[in-house]
């Protein structure tokens, strides 16, 4: 299965703790999304990135939340001081360069962060 | 406004019914629609997209796009326990570099 994977898929955190989402996309796929689903709530765009740039970061919190895609590696979620509000389920998605299908996006299995 | 509705349910079904799942849209620029399904404690799985206006089957799934009312359906044929789940429309203006936006998700569940 060569998915979307990210990792780790449970994190607890105390508040004002980091926290790290890694992410590593379809291969091939060269668009990366993090989006954050809080419980009986929809799913929130936060950013897209594709390698080395940030395309739309509308979704991100102005403070404490950065991302990263870079050349090599996984795309990274960067939480800082996390707050007892940050706890909340944040997939990540891929999609192809040249998608045929539309802007459809495949998405990993999620990273729950639990703050206490 | 948000920019895409959806009934969060629950939807409680009898094993083989016939099921219907709506959202409603706002913004016309949208072009692409797309039905994911979201296990519990899962990632969401994509269904099915389609393009502009017009209907669209995959086995007993069949997404429907109305963009004169701006309106989203999918239905599901013979419904089956295995399809409790929520199901969550989403939507995007065009191919690569715009985000997806999604609906806030309905939770089916089909009683044996």
């Amino acid at each position: 299965n060569a998915g979307v994977m990210q990792n780790p898929r449970h994190l607890v955190r105390r508040r004002g703790q980091e926290a790290r989402l890694r992410c590593s996309p379809v291969k091939g796929h060269s668009h990366v999304y993090w989006y954050r689903q809080l419980p009986e709530e929809g799913l929130k765009f936060m950013v897209y990135l594709q390698k080395e740039n940030i395309i739309d970061e509308s979704g991100m919190p102005k403070e404490r939340f950065s991302a990263e895609f870079p050349k090599e590696g996984p795309s990274i979620l960067r939480i800082q001081q996390v707050v007892r509000g940050d706890s909340a389920a944040y997939f990540c998605a891929s999609s192809p360069r040249d998608s045929i299908s539309g802007n459809t996006i495949y998405f990993g299995e999620g990273s729950w962060l639990t703050v206490v | 406004q948000k920019e895409v509705e959806q009934d969060p349910g629950p939807l409680s079904v009898p094993e083989g019914a016939i099921v219907s799942l709506n959202c409603t849209y706002s913004n016309s620029a949208f072009q692409y629609f797309m039905w994911y399904r979201q296990y519990s404690r899962k990632g969401p799985e994509l269904l099915m997209y389609t393009y502009s206006s017009g209907n669209k089957e995959d086995g007993r799934f069949t997404a429907q796009v109305d963009k004169s009312s701006k309106y989203i359906s999918l239905f599901i044929r013979d419904s089956q326990p295995s399809d409790s789940a929520t199901y969550l429309c989403a939507t995007s203006r065009n191919t690569g570099g715009f985000k997806t936006i999604f609906g806030a998700g309905t939770r089916l569940f089909v009683k044996a």
